[in-house]
Order: structure tokens, then sequence, then C-alpha cells
């Protein structure tokens, strides 16, 4: 059984642009979770996608959005791009449980 | 009250050892406690998760310790291996709150030949 996958694998942008990152969860998992993986901050939780609805958001600014398709796949979109946003980018996914399982994320880098 | 706080930073072991990883939460609304491994370049992998109902939980060489009224939990890799060696984080989530899980901040360990 395929894991969760992730796109792309780096991307790299420059400030006030905008990021979009892919997530696919396991088949049959109907949650999404994001979370920033920042050096020196390290993993903070920011959104929760479930049936296709914004369930949660973490303390992030509203620059951070995203949405949720019928597939349960994830698109995590950042707006005007600052050099602080530059982190791994993790997505898990679960279904009905408390396991969240993990991709192996999205690497952005922003100059 | 979210935090989880995770100590040491990081820890070196000889193979064979024993490595110890501690954490400590103060929202006793936390139900469930995952450890995850992370290497570089990777997502993190669940190992081993607990629930606060549980005092200690083993698989194979992974064992979580669990100190309800201490609030700390704890992971014991026994015969540590090189292989073992990773970053370790600790989380907690709690079921009114999206299960969205609070890490600690990890732990590097390095396990020597």
């Amino acid at each position: 059984e395929a894991g969760v996958t992730q796109s792309p694998t780096h991307l790299i942008k420059t400030r006030g642009q905008q990021a979009t990152l892919r997530c696919s969860p396991i088949s049959g998992h109907t949650s999404v979770y994001w979370y920033q993986q920042a050096l020196g901050l390290g993993l903070q939780f920011l959104l929760w996608y479930d049936e296709g609805e914004e369930r949660n958001r973490g303390n992030f600014p509203p620059r951070f959005s995203g949405r949720q398709f019928p597939n349960y796949s994830s698109e995590l979109n950042v707006n005007a791009l600052e050099l602080e946003d530059s982190a791994l980018y993790l997505c898990a996914s679960s279904y009905l449980a408390r396991t969240q399982y993990f991709g192996p994320g999205t690497r952005l880098l922003v100059l | 009250q979210q935090q989880v706080k995770q100590s040491p930073q990081s820890l070196i072991v000889q193979k064979g050892g024993i490595s110890i990883i501690n954490c400590a939460y103060e929202n006793t609304a936390f139900d469930y406690f995952p450890w995850y491994q992370q290497f570089p370049g990777k997502g993190p992998a669940l190992l081993i998760a607990i629930r606060p109902d549980v005092s200690e939980k083993k698989e194979g060489r992974f064992t979580i310790s669990f100190n309800k009224s201490a609030k700390q939990f704890s992971l014991h890799i026994m015969d540590s291996q090189p292989g073992d060696s990773a970053t370790y984080f600790c989380a907690a989530s709690r079921m009114d709150s999206s299960y969205k899980l609070i890490f600690g901040s990890g732990t590097r360990l390095l396990v020597r030949p």
C-alpha cells in the first residue's frame, strides 16, 4: 500500500511569491494534516482537513491556506512568501484514528 | 499549557546500550502520546504510542513508560544500534482538539558502533 506522497520534493521561491504544495493521503484516509518543520522551531501544526472541510488551524497567519479535494488529496498555499517561511512542510493522513502517517515533506526555500 | 518539553536535545550512546529520552507535559487533557522517528531528509515515522490508562508499552526494543501523576513519559531503546541514529520526537494530542499533534523539540540520537 502506498504511503503519503507529497509534491514537489523541493521548491524555491522568492519573497512575495506564492507557493503551492500538494499531498496525497494513504488510500482510504479522509483526514489530512499539515505541519511546518522550521529550523529551530520544531514541528508545528498548521491545518487539519477532514471530509473536504477545514476543521482546525494552528497559530499561522491567513496567508497560509489550503483545501481538500473530493478524492481527499490536499493542497497547501502560502501567499506573499517571507524568508521565514523557509521550512520542511509535512503532510500527514489518518482515518478515524489518532495515528497520523507522515509523507516525506516538501522543502520550501524562500530567497 | 500546550507545550511538550523534551530532553535531552542530543544523546550519544554506545552500541548495545540503552537510550532514554524524556518528555513532560502540562495539559492533563492530552490523551494520546506517540513517539516518532525521523531520519534526515525523511518525514517522521510512528514508532510507538501510548494512552494514559497504560503505564508501559513495549514493541520490540522500544518501550514507552508513562507516569500520569508526574505528567511525564519516556522512550527507552534497548540494545541501541547504529541504525537507530535519528531524531526522535515525542508528541501529545487530545480528542477534543482535532487530534493535532503537539510535538516536543526533538532529540538527536547517535549510536556509536
